[in-house]
C-alpha cells in the first residue's frame, strides 16, 4: 500500500509569518511530486510541482524535495489569511502509473 | 496549463432520480481521468479510474452498477449516479493529467443534493 502521510493539523499561525507543512511518502521510486490548495467547499488547485532534490520556488511558496528521507515539503511565506485552506500532498508512484496517492491534507488557518 | 471543466456544478433533484456528471478534459487528450467524492470536512476518496475506450476501474466498496462510468473519447468521461438516495449526496470531483508525470487538474466539482 502506497502511503502519504500529513499531519492533519489545524496549523495556525499569525499573519505574515512562514507556514510550514510536511508531507512523507512510502514509494521511494516516486519521481513527481504536488502541491494542492483546497478551499472549503471547492475542488483542489495546483499550487506546485516538484520532482528533483532541493528547492522550489514561485512567490511566496516554496516546495522542497528530499529523495532520500522521503519527505517533501511546502514552506507559505508571508501568510496572509486568504491562504487559510487545505493543503494537499501528491505523490505520482514509480511505474508510469496514473494514479496519484493523495495524503489527507493539512488544514492551515492563517489568524490577522 | 492544463484545463479540467466539470458540469453541472450543483444538481438537487429527488430520491430515485440518475444524474449523469461531465468531465471533459479541454486542452489535452486524457487516457485515464479519476472519479472522487468528499463529504464535508473529510479527505478526498478515490472512487474509481476513467479509462479510454474499456472498463473503468472501481476502488473497493464503490458499487460499480451505482456508479457508471462511460469514457467513450480522449476528452470525455461520465459519471452517472444511478437511482439516487439521500446518502449518496456529495461533492463528486473528476480529475485528469496530460501524461502519468504530470499533475492531476481538477474540475470545480460537482455538488450534488438528493432529497
Amino acid at each position: 500500500q502506497k502511503e502519504v502521510e500529513q499531519n492533519s493539523g489545524p496549523l495556525s499561525v499569525p499573519e505574515g509569518a512562514i507556514a510550514s507543512l510536511n508531507c512523507t511518502y512510502s514509494d521511494r521510486g516516486s519521481q513527481s511530486f504536488f502541491w494542492y490548495r483546497q478551499y472549503s467547499g471547492k475542488s483542489p488547485e495546483l499550487i506546485m510541482s516538484i520532482y528533483s532534490n532541493g528547492d522550489k520556488e514561485d512567490g511566496r511558496f516554496t516546495a522542497q524535495l528530499n529523495k532520500a528521507s522521503q519527505y517533501v515539503s511546502l514552506l507559505i511565506r508571508d501568510s496572509q489569511p486568504s491562504d487559510s485552506a487545505t493543503y494537499l500532498c501528491a505523490v505520482n508512484p514509480s511505474g508510469g502509473s496514473y494514479i496519484p496517492t493523495f495524503g489527507r491534507g493539512t488544514s492551515l488557518i492563517v489568524h490577522p | 496549463g492544463a484545463v479540467v471543466s466539470q458540469h453541472p456544478s450543483r444538481v438537487i433533484c429527488k430520491s430515485g432520480t440518475s444524474v449523469k456528471i461531465e468531465c471533459r478534459s479541454l486542452d489535452f487528450q486524457a487516457t485515464t481521468m479519476f472519479w472522487y467524492r468528499q463529504f464535508p470536512k473529510k479527505s478526498l476518496m478515490l472512487m474509481a479510474t476513467s479509462n479510454e475506450g474499456s472498463k473503468a476501474t472501481y476502488e473497493q466498496g464503490v458499487e460499480k452498477d451505482k456508479f457508471l462510468i462511460n469514457h467513450a473519447s480522449l476528452t470525455l468521461s461520465t459519471l452517472t449516479v444511478t437511482s439516487a438516495h439521500p446518502e449518496d449526496s456529495s461533492f463528486y470531483i473528476c480529475s485528469a493529467a496530460p501524461s502519468s508525470n504530470q499533475p492531476q487538474h481538477f474540475g470545480d466539482g460537482t455538488r450534488l443534493s438528493i432529497l
